[in-house]
């Protein structure tokens, strides 16, 4: 099983401020199948990323996934209000795993 | 727009079972692949099962592997979750999320509100 380790556990910045998530994995996650989602407190999750680094639909550009192989990065550019919200990586090349996800906060 | 909605949670004691359904609408169900993921309270999210198109092919996590049964109905566009013998660390909201078109090997773009399972 790919074991995902996301970091850091907490991220604490300000609206406007630029947010720089981790995500790494056991073993190389192939074809860069690896997505990020968003979760606010009691909705279900929504797909930021796929592919490692394409945007899927309606997500805005601030929002950008970098990486290959073990190492990922979920980048914010800059912080909106809505954006404060906890979020998971996953890689699905070798069934499915997630991060334990990053609570981004004010 | 695409609509998951999921039903069937509950309170249900150790070694009961229950049934989860999702309803699909606004896509064309039978051409996904579909899965369970579940999120315990304050917990991450786990992969729990998914299904083919045709039902050809299921796959579980091992902590449910023989317990829980995945299936669906494409002409009623409905994914359903058996769970039998539950136990406490089943406890969690379950949602219903969309696969892709084309394999096992896809993302999840559409999930569902999910349905709170408490075991106790």
């Amino acid at each position: 099983e790919i074991v995902l380790t996301q970091s850091p556990g907490t991220l604490s910045l300000s609206p406007g401020e630029r947010a720089t998530l981790s995500c790494r994995a056991s073993q190389s996650v192939s074809s860069s199948y690896l997505a990020w989602y968003q979760q606010k407190p009691g909705q279900a999750p929504r797909l930021l990323i796929f592919g490692a680094s394409s945007r899927a639909t309606a997500i805005p550009d601030r929002f950008s996934g970098s990486g290959s192989g073990t190492d990922f990065t979920l980048t914010i550019s800059r912080l909106e209000p809505e954006d404060f919200a906890v979020y998971y990586c996953q890689q699905y090349g070798s069934s499915y795993t997630f991060g334990q996800g990053t609570k981004v906060e004010i | 727009e695409v609509q998951l909605v999921e039903s069937g949670g509950g309170l249900v004691q150790p070694g009961g079972s229950l049934r989860l359904s999702c309803a699909a609408s606004e896509f064309t169900f039978n051409r996904y692949w579909m899965s369970w993921v579940r999120q315990a309270p304050g917990k991450g999210l786990e992969w729990v099962a998914n299904i083919k198109q045709d039902e050809s092919e299921k796959y579980y996590v091992g902590s449910v592997k023989g317990r829980f049964t995945i299936s669906r109905d494409n002409a009623k566009n409905s994914l359903y979750l058996q769970m039998n013998s539950l136990t406490v660390e089943d406890t969690a909201v379950y949602y219903c999320a969309r696969g892709g078109p084309a394999g096992r090997c896809w993302y999840f773009d559409y999930w569902g509100q999910g349905t709170l399972v408490t075991v106790s």
